[in-house]
């Protein structure tokens, strides 16, 4: 079965630019997440989603990132304008059934570098 | 509200001894516990979970961990460690009701030297 796929793996560019990352949850799972990981802060929920409704945003460090599930299948958060702070690794992480006991399913992350 | 605690940053032990890595958690409600490995540049997999029933509960790579309500631990335990169990391990917890939020532990990297 296909786990959690994100993309890109690795993303390195310029502090003021766009970056958009992708995640495409297991089919079937109606719960999504993003989390971030650093040294200094270890693993931090930013926000997750359930039937694609954003259900707790309370993560999100600032205006600058966004996300979005349009649909079942695929997500996306954005950073505009991108700072160097902001590099770290970014997991996407998908279960089933809300308020279930079912765990969470990470993918392999991307790890983004901004310069 | 919940909050885990994972006491040992890294835990350095020779290869084919045993292991034990503390995971302690605090919930006023009843809760589901999670232990997840991460290798080097990989995400998070799970090594195993206690929803309810016996306290003793067994995951892959020979991995157990046991529930004890009264102590409020979730220690995970592996009675001899392999070269390949080098990695960060996470606990979790996950109260009852509609959220699915985990709350991690801030990990402990399980240094196996030969």
């Amino acid at each position: 079965d296909a786990g959690v796929i994100q993309s890109p793996r690795h993303e390195v560019t310029e502090m003021g630019q766009e970056v958009t990352l992708r995640c495409k949850p297991i089919s079937g799972h109606n719960s999504l997440f993003w989390y971030r990981q650093t040294m200094m802060r270890g693993l931090e929920l930013l926000i997750y989603f359930n039937n694609n409704v954003p259900i707790d945003d309370s993560g999100m460090p600032e205006d600058r990132f966004s996300a979005k599930m349009p649909n079942a299948s695929f997500s996306t958060l954005k950073i505009q304008p991108s700072e160097p702070r902001d590099s770290a690794v970014y997991f996407c992480a998908s279960s089933s059934g809300q308020g279930s006991n079912q765990p969470q399913h990470f993918g392999d992350g991307t790890r983004l570098s901004i310069l | 509200a919940q909050s885990v605690t994972q006491l040992d940053s890294q835990v350095p032990v020779f290869e084919e001894a045993p292991v034990e890595l503390r995971c302690n958690y605090s919930s006023s409600v009843s809760v589901y516990l999670f232990w997840y490995v991460q290798y080097p540049n990989q995400g998070l997999q799970l090594l195993l979970k206690y929803l309810s029933g016996s306290t003793l509960v067994k995951g892959i790579n020979g991995f157990e961990a046991e529930f004890n309500k009264s102590q409020t631990s979730f220690h995970l335990r592996k009675p001899s460690v392999h070269i390949s169990d080098t990695a960060e391990y996470f606990c979790a917890v996950k109260g009852g009701g509609a959220t699915n939020k985990l709350i991690f532990g801030t990990g402990t990297l399980l240094a196996v030297q030969p």
